[in-house]
């Protein structure tokens, strides 16, 4: 298996512009999660989803970001408009279930700056 | 408000010594830890995890000691190998009214010199 695959790698934006960032999970894996990872506040999870519905929203920091997951095998998580303090690395991460016992496979992540 | 805490952002051990680890987490209704590894450019890894049953878990050279009074769990790697360098990320998981709750701490960097 490939793993969770994201793209882009890398995006340089300038602020105000709309960036969208996409995760293609583990085939046969139920639950997708999206994660920021910053130095001061560590990795914090966004939004998770289950079965392609999204769970817990508590973590996405303003109406600014959105996600979606249109279908099993895709997600995206979008800012509109972007600033310069979303510059982060974002995960994408995907498990079996959605469950406190289950290990998250991550991708490789995202390094967004916002200019 | 920080619910994990890894208050140690780095640590340098020479190879062949232990490494060790260290997370506190404030909230009692974790009941299952893990411990993810990251290399630089790459998305974390599993590790090892501890159920709060349970007070210790070991595999291979890596042991997690789970202290549920103290609210503390730890890492303990022997013999430490300069392929361990990398950022070690502790999580507490829970599911709180019906929601999952997966919280990570902020990250160790550990250094191992050979």
């Amino acid at each position: 298996d490939a793993g969770v695959i994201q793209s882009p790698r890398h995006e340089v934006t300038e602020m105000g512009q709309e960036v969208t960032l996409r995760c293609k999970p583990i085939s046969g894996h139920n639950s997708l999660f999206w994660y920021r990872q910053t130095m001061m506040r560590g990795l914090e999870l966004l939004i998770y989803f289950n079965n392609n519905v999204p769970i817990d929203d508590s973590g996405m920091p303003e109406d600014r970001f959105s996600a979606k997951m249109p279908n099993a095998s895709f997600s995206t998580l979008k800012i509109q408009p972007s600033e310069p303090r979303d510059s982060a690395v974002y995960f994408c991460a995907s498990s079996f279930q959605a469950g406190a016992y289950n290990e998250q496979f991550f991708g490789p992540g995202t390094r967004l700056t916002v200019l | 408000d920080q619910q994990v805490k890894q208050n140690s952002p780095s640590l340098s051990v020479q190879e062949g010594r232990i490494s060790i680890l260290n997370c506190d987490y404030t909230n009692s209704m974790f009941d299952y830890f893990l411990w993810y590894k990251k290399y630089p450019a790459e998305g974390p890894t599993f590790l090892i995890s501890i159920s709060s049953i349970k007070d210790k878990n070991e595999d291979g050279r890596f042991t997690v000691f789970l202290n549920k009074s103290a609210k503390h769990l730890s890492l303990h790697i022997v013999p430490s190998q300069p392929g361990d360098s990398a950022v070690y990320f502790c999580a507490a998981s829970a599911t709180i009214a019906g929601t999952y709750k997966y919280i990570f701490g902020t990250g160790t960097r550990l250094k191992v010199l050979a």
